[in-house]
């Protein structure tokens, strides 16, 4: 069963407009996520993470965004460029059970020049 | 540099025929893990390492071995490969052990067993 979902499997965005990602998950004892960034060819490489104790963080033109209450979170990009087209994947993890994370589907952003 | 190295890259293999997949982290990190990723699915994590010695299952362990005898090397053994194996796979790698912190992917492992 997926706890973490992405049901945007992509999003195409016009460069310099803001990109929206989606995250669903189910497990209330989630307490804290992560959203990497991969590129074909590659590993996922970090991007930003936050902590259920937080329901913002920023960093440069990143910003996650987190709802308790509606198990959601979201990563802003603004403002979006080419380089950022890649497969964004969220992943979520508990103290309950450490050391184990939970990922998303991932979902393909297209920036367009 | 620091980074995670996996071998091989891609390796094509039949049914039944033993394999190891090799990863080498050289970032004296603590934590390893192995995911496959499958379309539609995610990554899933399979095996997780804490320390040396110190190995526990994720949530897609069946049909897989590991071995954490060194801190740098975390091997990920298919006894007897089967079809449903056919998957792309990262070993990753983690400064501590706490929930806390970000993973360092390896470049993957593209396997096909037929």
């Amino acid at each position: 069963d997926q706890q973490v979902k992405q049901n945007s499997p992509s999003l195409s965005v016009q460069e310099g407009r803001i990109s929206i990602l989606n995250c669903d998950y189910t497990n209330s004892m989630f307490d804290y996520f992560l959203w990497y960034k991969k590129y074909p060819a590659e590993g996922p490489t970090f991007l930003i993470s936050i902590s259920s104790i937080k329901d913002k963080n920023e960093d440069g033109r990143f910003t996650v965004f987190l709802n308790k209450s509606a198990k959601h979170l979201s990563l802003h990009i603004v403002p979006s460029q080419p380089g950022d087209s890649a497969v964004y994947f969220c992943a979520a993890s508990t103290i309950i059970i450490p050391n184990q994370f939970y990922f998303g589907t991932g979902t393909s952003l297209t920036v367009i020049p | 540099e620091a980074q995670v190295t996996q071998n091989p890259r891609y390796l094509i293999t039949v049914t039944g025929k033993k394999l190891t997949v090799t990863c080498s982290q050289n970032m004296n990190h603590e934590y390893m893990s192995w995911y496959r990723q499958d379309p539609g699915l995610g990554l899933r994590q399979i095996y997780y390492s804490m320390n040396v010695e110190v190995t526990d299952k994720g949530d897609v362990p069946e049909g897989y071995k590991v071995s954490r005898k060194e801190k740098r090397n975390f091997p990920l053994i298919l006894e007897s490969p089967s079809p449903n194996q056919t998957s792309l796979y990262f070993c990753a790698s983690s400064p501590s052990q706490s929930s806390y912190n970000e993973q360092f992917f390896g470049p993957g492992t593209r396997l096909t067993v037929l």
